[in-house]
């Protein structure tokens, strides 16, 4: 089965520096990959996604990076700002299977 | 657009009590998931359905059942309530597999 997991279940960034949160898979047939943020109280809300066709994707602040070969993904927020602080998640599909989620990882922005 | 409607919003049960969590959608998405959140646990799939009429069990379904006889509807139904099942429970739709998924507020259920 898929498993998703995530290095650092905790993270904290001095506002205004970049955030990097990486997430681990564990299924090579997975080609689906999203992130989600939660606020506390909050459910989750999609954030940016990515193919396996594609190595990264860009939106607004925030870029997706994604290494089929060590199979890891990555989610950098440009200027964290104090709204960014919340619970990340990173989810994988792949062929049939149903969506996996990771454990989440929390952002805390220090002003 | 209201999106993805959970009600309640907190539940009180006592063990062996049942009751049903409520999820509407008004996107018209066909697959709709019930998830449950446990710290350190994330996300885990209790059922979901890819159609009016079609239900298939996920992660960890026992305890749960559920229904889809509309569209918009998706009921998880909880037959004989048990303090494991103490959690916070999400309902999603998206319009289809590989697609994002939007959450409902989500429903905090505690079992005493």
């Amino acid at each position: 089965g898929e498993s998703v997991g995530l290095h650092l279940p905790t993270l904290s960034v001095q506002e205004g520096d970049n955030s990097i949160i990486n997430c681990a898979y564990s299924n090579s047939a997975s080609d689906y990959f999203i992130w989600y943020k939660q606020e506390s109280g909050k459910g989750p809300q999609f954030i940016i996604d990515i193919r396996s066709n594609m190595d990264k994707r860009q939106g607004q602040r925030v870029t997706v990076l994604l290494n089929k070969t060590v199979k890891h993904l990555s989610l950098q927020i440009a200027a964290t700002q104090p709204g960014d602080s919340a619970v990340y998640f990173c989810a994988a599909s792949g062929g049939y299977q149903k969506v996996t989620f990771g454990i989440g990882t929390k952002l805390q922005v220090i002003p | 657009n209201a999106g993805v409607t959970q009600t309640p919003k907190f539940q009180v049960l006592k063990t062996g009590q049942s009751m049903t969590l409520q999820c509407a959608q008004d996107m018209n998405h066909e697959y709709m998931s019930w998830y449950r959140q446990d710290p350190g646990m994330g996300l885990r799939l209790i059922h979901y359905s890819v159609g009016a009429g079609i239900t298939d069990q996920g992660e960890v379904p026992n305890g749960y059942n559920v229904s889809r006889s509309t569209t918009e509807d998706f009921p998880l139904r909880l037959l004989s309530a048990a303090p494991s099942q103490t959690s916070v429970y999400f309902c999603a739709s998206s319009p289809g597999r590989a697609t994002e998924a939007f959450f409902g507020q989500g429903t905090r259920l505690t079992v005493v």
